[in-house]
């Protein structure tokens, strides 16, 4: 089983709003990680977690706030985005270290 | 310069060519190489990992070359279904994945 499941398909919200994006494994993988992907442009790296703990931030503004509750889930908070973050935001999962990623169906976010 | 350049394509093909995307990279830390392919609207999705021996899976075959950073993928008799966008991804020990800009195939009847 390869799944990565991915919560909302779809989200719509105000740059007033608070929302969660939600991403599920169940591959016994112990890195998940957050992309962030632009129409026609390849993903970007935003978090990476190693065992749960954060390991790589790429830099990417507070408005954004992972979190990994356990191995098998991950998070992503939203508060106060801008409409330029507007995209599709993709949660992956591996094997530790260099292995192959395995991604989830992405959230469309839209942001009003 | 980009940590991956990949051929910026697009490559317009007929059904049963062979056609090749090229890779470089310049993070000599890079330790693991694959090749995705997305569909329109869809999620990345893993096509093969690359080793220095170079791997074959069926028509596709990839290649690395860690002197030169580069890495390679062929696909032999072209169907319509392998039209997507390639990504070669780059990948160092500590989980960290560059992606290159991706190369658009269409494979025409």
């Amino acid at each position: 089983d390869t799944e990565v499941t991915q919560t909302p398909k779809h989200l719509v919200m105000g740059m007033t709003n608070k929302k969660s994006l939600k991403c599920e494994q169940h591959m016994g993988h112990r890195a998940m990680y957050w992309y962030k992907q632009k129409a026609k442009k390849p993903p970007e790296l935003m978090f990476v977690y190693s065992y749960e703990k954060l390991s790589i931030n790429e830099s990417v503004p507070s408005r954004f706030s992972p979190e990994c509750p356990n191995s098998s889930l991950l998070n992503l908070h939203l508060h106060a985005l801008q409409p330029e973050d507007s995209a599709l935001y993709l949660c992956a999962s591996s094997s530790l270290g260099a292995g192959e990623q395995y991604f989830g169906p992405g959230t469309r976010l839209t942001v009003t | 310069r980009k940590e991956v350049e990949q051929d910026p394509g697009p490559f317009n093909v007929p059904e049963g060519a062979t056609v090749a995307f090229n890779c470089t990279y310049s993070n000599s830390a890079s330790q693991s190489f694959f090749w995705y392919r997305q569909d329109c609207r869809k999620e990345p999705k893993l096509l093969m990992s690359v080793y220095s021996s170079g791997n074959e899976d069926g028509r596709f075959t990839a290649q690395l070359n860690r002197a030169s950073q580069y890495i390679s993928l062929l696909i032999r008799d072209s169907k319509l279904s392998d039209s997507a966008t390639y990504l070669c991804v780059v990948k160092t020990n500590a989980g960290k994945s560059t992606f290159g800009d991706g190369t658009t195939l269409t494979v025409k009847p």
